[in-house]
């Protein structure tokens, strides 16, 4: 069976500091990778998707990067912290299917 | 351009009662629609999916949404529910581009209560 894991679970972290978020997928092979980001009570903002090892496209221009550096690993990042980056960071993973299959999420207060 | 819209933000109902969560589309192409719930400080986990054939599609948990074309909806319902069914449901149409494509509704928080 897939299990898709995000670490850390909670990060607080102050302005202008730098992040990473990582995120990995167990039991699938070469899966559809994707970054989402939701504001407190909001809904979902596509960031980031990537179909292959080394290959990332971004949706949305927040101030973050993200790289695949394995198959199964998919890495959200950025140098220096905003206020606005606070909120909860889910990974995705699909097939050739339109479904996606969400990680359990990872929230995020910047101070 | 393509869209999700969730009339309702917050919908409170008692224990045992049915429940019709709404849900409205706006696609030029064929939609292929999903309902995902949240539990809090959760992921999403996918309630139920709908490509084609009968408009109505049978979830997890009891649930089950009915398609329509000529309305553009996708409407989530319940017979009976449960205090355990308290969350956000978001309506999700996915469309491919060069890549999968998720519109979001808004969600519709549900809470029920005893």
């Amino acid at each position: 069976a897939q299990t898709i894991h995000q670490w850390p679970v909670a990060e607080i972290k102050a302005v202008g500091s730098p992040l990473s978020l990582g995120c990995t997928i167990k039991g699938k092979s070469s899966p559809n990778l994707y970054w989402y980001w939701q504001a407190t009570g909001g809904t979902l903002q596509q960031l980031f998707y990537s179909i292959t090892v080394g290959q990332v496209e971004s949706v949305v221009q927040l101030n973050l990067s993200a790289s695949r550096p394995k198959d199964d690993q998919f890495i959200l990042s950025t140098e220096k912290l905003l206020l606005s980056h606070s909120g909860f960071y889910l990974c995705a993973w699909s097939l050739v299917s339109y479904e996606q299959y969400f990680g359990p999420g990872t929230r995020l207060t910047v101070l | 351009a393509q869209s999700v819209t969730q009339p309702d933000a917050r919908v409170t109902v008692s224990e045992g009662a049915s429940l019709q969560l709404r849900c409205k589309y706006s696609y030029s192409g064929t939609p292929y629609l999903f309902w995902y719930v949240q539990y809090p400080r959760q992921g999403l986990q996918l309630l139920l999916k709908y490509y084609s054939g009968d408009p109505v599609v049978q979830g997890v948990n009891g649930f089950e949404a009915e398609f329509s074309k000529s309305n553009s909806s996708f409407h989530l319902r319940k017979a009976s529910v449960h205090w355990s069914d308290s969350a956000v449901y978001f309506c999700v149409l996915s469309a491919w581009s060069n890549y999968n494509v998720l519109y979001f509704g808004s969600g519709t928080k549900l809470t029920v209560e005893p």
